[in-house]
């Protein structure tokens, strides 16, 4: 069974630019969350999916953050304009259903200078 | 509000010797807990999870944990460490069910050959 897939690996942007992560879950797993993950701190909810609504994104900075999941599959993450605080690993995970096992993907490691 | 508390962000023992890291939690509510481990440039992998059921969990590569409640801690063990044990440790607590998961800072463990 294939996990869960993300790209790109690695990003370097100057700030105020702009960035996008895509993540493609497990297949059939109809939650999809969004964490970021600063150095030398656990990782923290972003926004959380069930098939293409959003559930919870309280901890999104909806200012300069937006993320979809537009046919309950794939979703991307945006970041506009970024921060030198967006610096960060953006996880992505996926569970069967609310309250399943977390599968997580390897993250984005994002720069941002 | 839920929190986790990881004692010690770097944890070495030498190959053979007891592994123990530990892990306190704060939650208003019956909590599920949860250890993941995440090896270098790779996802969060659950090792294992508390919910309410026996208070010993066994988990995944000879890792066990025991949720005491009296100290609210969660400590995790292993009897004897591999050098592939060597990765980042994270405890992590949620109400009910497993949707939005607060994670403590990690624990690097480092095996000393």
């Amino acid at each position: 069974e294939a996990g869960v897939a993300q790209s790109p690996r690695y990003k370097i942007i100057e700030k105020r630019q702009s960035v996008a992560f895509w993540c493609n879950p497990i297949s059939g797993h109809a939650t999809l969350y969004w964490y970021q993950q600063i150095l030398g701190q656990g990782p923290k909810l972003l926004i959380q999916f069930q098939n293409n609504g959003v559930v919870d994104d309280s901890q999104l900075p909806k200012d300069r953050f937006s993320a979809e999941r537009l046919k309950g599959v794939d979703s991307t993450l945006k970041i506009q304009p970024a921060k030198l605080e967006d610096s960060a690993v953006y996880l992505c995970a996926s569970s069967l259903v609310r309250g399943n096992e977390q599968f997580f993907g390897p993250g984005t490691r994002l720069t941002v200078l | 509000a839920q929190s986790v508390t990881q004692l010690g962000s770097h944890v070495s023992v030498s190959e053979g010797a007891l592994v123990l890291l530990r892990c306190n939690y704060s939650s208003s509510v019956p909590p599920y807990l949860f250890w993941y481990v995440q090896y270098p440039n790779q996802g969060l992998q659950l090792l294992l999870k508390y919910t309410s059921a026996a208070t010993l969990v066994k988990g995944i590569n000879g890792f066990e944990a025991e949720f005491k409640k009296s100290e609210t801690s969660f400590h995790l063990t292993k009897p004897s460490a591999h050098m592939s044990d060597a990765a980042e440790y994270f405890c992590a607590v949620s109400d009910k069910g497993a949707n939005n998961l607060f994670f403590g800072t990690g624990t690097r463990l480092t095996v000393i050959p």
